[in-house]
Order: structure tokens, then sequence, then C-alpha cells
């Protein structure tokens, strides 16, 4: 199974902050990678799909990269309805495996 | 628009069973893969099993191999997940979730784009 590393585990950053997860996989997964956030008591939600496509609807401050085995998550400029948990995911291989998650608060 | 609602979740005793059930609408239910997804309390997000758009092919996590088994019927519309010999381990939120495949640069690529708002499974005594 791949294994899927995000960093940090949490983080705590101001509005207007520029904030940066990453997220290794055990083995190249190419591009296959997509990120996720998450509210408390809700459905997670698609964010980016193939390591670096905008889902319809999100906001351009979000944005992916990478490739191989090393992505990053970024927020360009954070806003309060920021606050939530981001999952990575690849869809490389099944099981279809998740990163631990990384809990964003804004202070 | 999409619309997935699980059902099926309570409060079980350990080594006893119950049957998840997610009503699809809005998309065509009978051309997606579908898979379910798990979230304990308080922890983070762990894949259970997936069943192609025709049900021929199904696969399960390692941990819930042998005792859980996905499946569908698309003339209903509908996605189960069949749990047996429950574990206290297994308490989690259970999310029915849709995958999108998308075309991009000849490569085929597959994400979690519609989700159920989940239903809670308890196993406890």
């Amino acid at each position: 199974d791949i294994q899927m590393t995000q960093s940090p585990s949490s983080l705590s950053a101001s509005v207007g902050d520029r904030v940066t997860i990453t997220c290794r996989a055990s083995q190249s997964i190419s591009s296959y990678l997509n990120w996720y956030q998450q509210k408390p008591g809700k459905a997670p939600n698609l964010l980016i799909y193939a390591a670096s496509s905008l889902q319809s609807g999100v906001p351009s401050r979000l944005s992916g990269s990478g490739s191989g085995t090393d992505f990053t998550l970024t927020i360009s400029s954070l806003q309060p309805e920021d606050s939530a948990t981001y999952y990575c995911q690849q869809s490389y291989s099944t099981p279809r495996t998740f990163g631990q998650g990384t809990k964003l608060e804004i202070k | 628009q999409v619309q997935l609602v699980e059902s099926g979740g309570g409060v079980v005793q350990p080594g006893r069973s119950l049957r998840l059930s997610c009503a699809a609408s809005g998309f065509t239910f009978s051309s997606y893969t579908m898979h379910w997804v798990r979230q304990a309390p308080g922890k983070g997000l762990e894949w259970v099993a997936l069943i192609s758009y025709d049900g021929s092919n199904k696969y399960h996590a390692d941990s819930v191999k042998g005792r859980f088994t996905i499946s569908r019927d698309n003339s209903k519309n509908t996605l189960y997940l069949q749990m047996n010999s429950l574990r206290a381990d297994d308490t989690a939120v259970y999310f029915c979730v849709g995958e999108r495949i998308r075309q991009i640069n000849m490569a085929t690529i597959q994400s979690f784009d519609y989700w159920g708002q989940g239903t809670l499974v308890t196993v406890s005594s």
C-alpha cells in the first residue's frame, strides 16, 4: 500500500498569511494526488485533483503543485473560512490512501 | 443536484451485523465507481471499499476484508455495505462517495467528487 504523510499535523496562521501544507507519498504516484477540505461535522469537499487542477467553485487563492512523491497545497492569502482540516489522497492505486490530515486554525 | 443519502447506522453490539445503504440521485449512478470511506471519532479518513460501475469489481481494505462486503443495485440507484463481525474499532462515521473520472493529458484521473453526509456506526456492548 502507498503511504501518504502530511506535514505539519496542525498549524495556526493569521488572516492574510500564505500557508503551505505538504504531502509525501511512499512511492511515486505521478500526479495522481487530490486534496480535500473538511469542516467539523461535515463531509470532505474536493479542492484540487490531479495535483494542481482546481475543482470548480474553489477559490483561486488555493493552489496545488508537485509530482512524483512530493506535493504541496498552498493558500495564498488565508481567510477565516479556510479554518478546516485538509487531507491529501492518492488515486494512483487501490487502496486509495489518505494522509493523516492537517488541521489549520486561524489566529 | 447530486445527492447521496446514507442510512442504516446505529448502535450495535460487538460481533453483530449491520447493513448500510446509500441512495443516489442527481447523476447517472450506474456509470460511477462508488466507495465507502469511514472516519473514526476525532480521527482521519480511511478508505473502506470500492465497487465498479457495474458491480463486477470489488475491493476492500485489509482492515475489513472478510467481514464487510460492498454491493450495489443500479436499478434502485443504491449502494450497500454489509458489515459482519463488527468490532469496537469499526466505530466511525461511514461516508458514501462517488468517484469522478477525468481524462487529463492522456491520464485517467480519479477523484472523490460526491460525498454523502455520513452515517454513524457505534459498536459497543
